[in-house]
């Protein structure tokens, strides 16, 4: 298995709403990713998690909250978005430096 | 600050010849470099990597060039073909503990046409 997998593909929320985005990857990864990307923009990295431990958070806010159950397991908790949060949120993984840095598909998200 | 550019944010180009894409730095600890394809709607698919301490690295039709000296890497494909339409990234990195930090460039839309 060489996939990073993200469900759901698409989600439309309300400003009220929770929700969460799951990640998964049986590569045996030690670190983990959510990245955040806007149309037409880069990706821009949110959080890291390095041997389930939170390594580095980029100043994202608290209505982002992520958790790693376990190694191959990454969530991204949401709650009380705006619309401006709207945008492809992606999971990353990779093994001890860059190898194998590879991405999931992405969640497509709609704030409303 | 924007420590990787891309400065051509797109590039058409015929089938069969060569694209050329380029990708600026400017954080001199960045030690190692990626190439990303993307689709719309996918996640970025890895292409090619390469450390400081090459100046090249090949694989199949993909050739990653490094100029540390000018901060500059450049991505070539030959030959070019129509599935290689997609937006290109180039990302940096320089830590190398476990979780690293890629930096990205804006990406470049590359249009082969048959």
């Amino acid at each position: 298995d060489t996939e990073v997998t993200q469900t759901p593909k698409h989600l439309v929320m309300g400003m009220t709403n929770k929700k969460s985005l799951k990640c998964e990857q049986h590569m045996g990864h030690r670190a983990m990713y959510w990245y955040k990307q806007k149309a037409k923009k880069p990706p821009e990295l949110m959080f890291v998690y390095s041997y389930e431990k939170l390594s580095i958070n980029e100043s994202v806010p608290s209505r982002f909250s992520p958790e790693c159950p376990n190694s191959s397991l990454l969530n991204l908790h949401l709650h009380a978005l705006q619309p401006e949060d709207s945008a492809l949120y992606l999971c990353a993984s990779s093994q001890d430096g860059f190898y194998g840095y590879t991405f999931g598909s992405g969640t497509r998200l709609t704030v409303v | 600050d924007q420590q990787v550019k891309q400065n051509s944010p797109s590039l058409s180009v015929q089938e069969g010849r060569i694209s050329i894409l380029n990708c600026d730095y400017t954080n001199s600890m960045f030690d190692y470099f990626l190439w990303y394809k993307k689709y719309p709607a996918e996640g970025p698919t890895f292409l090619i990597s390469i450390s400081s301490i090459k100046d090249k690295n090949e694989d199949g039709r993909f050739t990653v060039f490094l100029n540390k000296s000018a901060k500059h890497l450049s991505l070539h494909i030959v030959p070019s073909q129509p599935g290689d339409s997609a937006v290109y990234f180039c990302a940096a990195s320089w830590d190398r503990a476990a979780g690293n930090k890629l930096t990205f460039g804006g990406g470049t839309r590359v249009l082969v046409k048959p």
